[in-house]
């Protein structure tokens, strides 16, 4: 599986937008980018995911790098519920069968209210 | 909907005892994924079942632990003679089909082995 990498912490305030990156050299071309999301004492959440375009839904935004090589999860106007682990993940979007999430150690999203 | 539920979030274990964790996949899921978060760790794959079916079972450890998904009922972790290094949460997770982009995790059970 293609290696991320991830700032272990980061802290933002409240209401500010919080720009999240994820380095992904080693990326290959069918290979989707996903971020999951583990709030204290819950089971990780899906986020967001794309391939190549910037994608956004109503949690979050991804913009990805032109060269794929990197990405940023975007939380436009952060609150308290937001302060989580985030871990960004690639799965092979062209494998058959189904995969594991493989998850590195992600970054600790602090909120200051 | 429900969501993904596992139970018993909690459970207390002595030494050698057995630990059976159960989880109940989405409605129309039927995928299932084990994972097991270690203290201060990220999460690591145990295993993949499907209806009767195991999958790919990479992350189970050789000894002691086993996983089922039966045609009926929800899927089941088993912990048999547990160690002290088996405290961690475990997370169950299902998708609908094996391509499913998105998985979706229950609230996890976590383990405590005195």
């Amino acid at each position: 599986d293609a290696k991320t990498t991830q700032p272990n912490s980061m802290e933002s305030n409240e209401e500010e937008p919080v720009h999240l990156p994820c380095n992904h050299s080693t990326i290959s071309g069918t290979d989707y980018i996903h971020w999951y999301r583990q709030l204290p004492s819950q089971g990780p959440e899906y986020v967001i995911h794309g391939l190549t375009s910037n994608v956004n839904n109503r949690m979050a935004s991804l913009a990805i790098a032109e060269d794929r090589k990197s990405s940023t999860l975007i939380l436009h106007r952060a609150t308290l519920r937001d302060a989580a682990v985030y871990y960004c993940i690639l799965r092979d979007g062209f494998r058959q069968g189904a995969q594991k999430l493989v998850f590195g150690q992600g970054t600790r999203l602090t909120i200051n209210p | 909907n429900a969501g993904v539920m596992q139970n018993p979030r909690h459970l207390v274990r002595r030494r050698g005892q057995e630990a059976r964790l159960r989880c109940s996949p989405m409605k129309g899921h039927s995928h299932v994924y084990w994972y097991r978060q270690l203290p201060e760790e990220g999460l690591k794959f145990m295993v993949y079942l499907q209806k009767e079916n195991i999958i790919d079972e990479s992350g189970m450890p050789k000894e002691r632990f086993s996983a089922e998904f039966p045609k009926e009922g929800p899927s089941i972790l088993r912990i048999q003679q547990v160690v002290r290094g088996d405290s961690a949460a475990y997370f169950c997770a299902s998708s609908p089909r094996q391509d499913q982009e998105t998985q979706y995790f229950g609230p996890g059970t976590r383990l405590l082995v005195l």
